[in-house]
């Protein structure tokens, strides 16, 4: 079965502190592991895509397949990075996505 | 970016009625648009995958004859909801992957049905 799993609902850090949201996936073939993130009042967005092996706005995820994780990592959190972030896998080549339950990042002044 | 528009907004209609939303693709083709469910609090429930041109696929617990999807064109695929009732009560979100978009989806900003 396809599964998702972002252990933490709730992350709250101090701006500057390190910022990491577990993902792990249970996952048949070789998916392709996308990070989403929803700021408040906007619409859900794309933050990064192991693909690609980017950073966007400072953060960071690689995919460990022994682990089956891909988890998303920032070194200096920011005020502006509270949100909620989805992980998300889907099938290699195609377009069908499932998310995880989601972690909201709480970034403290 | 690719624009993906979603109405209504919010609507509320009384238990018994159908109430339709509507997902466009604004300046891309979208062949597959996909529609989630939103409790709140909790994550996104994938519904179901419309598909351009044939019958849309339902993932397992979706009642089909109570969630209708249409993909009429390459740009517009809507979901009604059929004699809604309170527990239809939800946030529905649509989504769609440009072609060249390598697999990412953009966002509808989803419709608040309330159900009285």
């Amino acid at each position: 079965a396809q599964r998702v799993t972002q252990p933490e609902k709730l992350l709250s850090v101090f701006k500057g502190a390190p910022v990491e949201l577990k993902c792990n996936y249970s996952y048949s073939g070789s998916p392709e592991l996308f990070w989403y993130v929803q700021y408040s009042r906007q619409r859900l967005q794309l933050l990064l895509r192991h693909i690609s092996r980017e950073s966007i706005k400072g953060f960071t995820a690689d995919l460990n397949k022994g682990e089956t994780s891909f988890h998303l990592k920032k070194p200096f959190a920011q005020e502006e990075d509270s949100a909620m972030y989805y992980c998300a896998p889907r099938r290699a080549g195609g377009f069908k996505t499932i998310f995880g339950a989601g972690t909201r990042l709480f970034v403290k002044a | 970016g690719a624009v993906v528009s979603q109405h209504p907004s919010r609507v509320i209609c009384k238990s018994g009625t159908s109430v339709k939303i509507e997902c466009r693709s604004l300046d891309f083709q979208a062949t597959t648009m996909f529609w989630y469910r939103q409790f709140p609090k909790q994550s996104l429930m994938l519904m179901a995958t419309s598909n351009e041109g044939s019958k849309a696929t339902y993932e397992q617990g979706v009642e089909k004859d109570k969630f209708l999807i249409n993909h009429a064109s390459l740009t517009l695929s809507t979901l009604t909801v059929t004699s809604a009732h309170p527990e239809d009560s939800s946030f529905y979100i649509c989504s769609a992957p440009p072609a060249t978009g390598e697999g990412k989806l953009f966002f509808g900003s989803g419709t608040q049905l309330s159900v009285l």
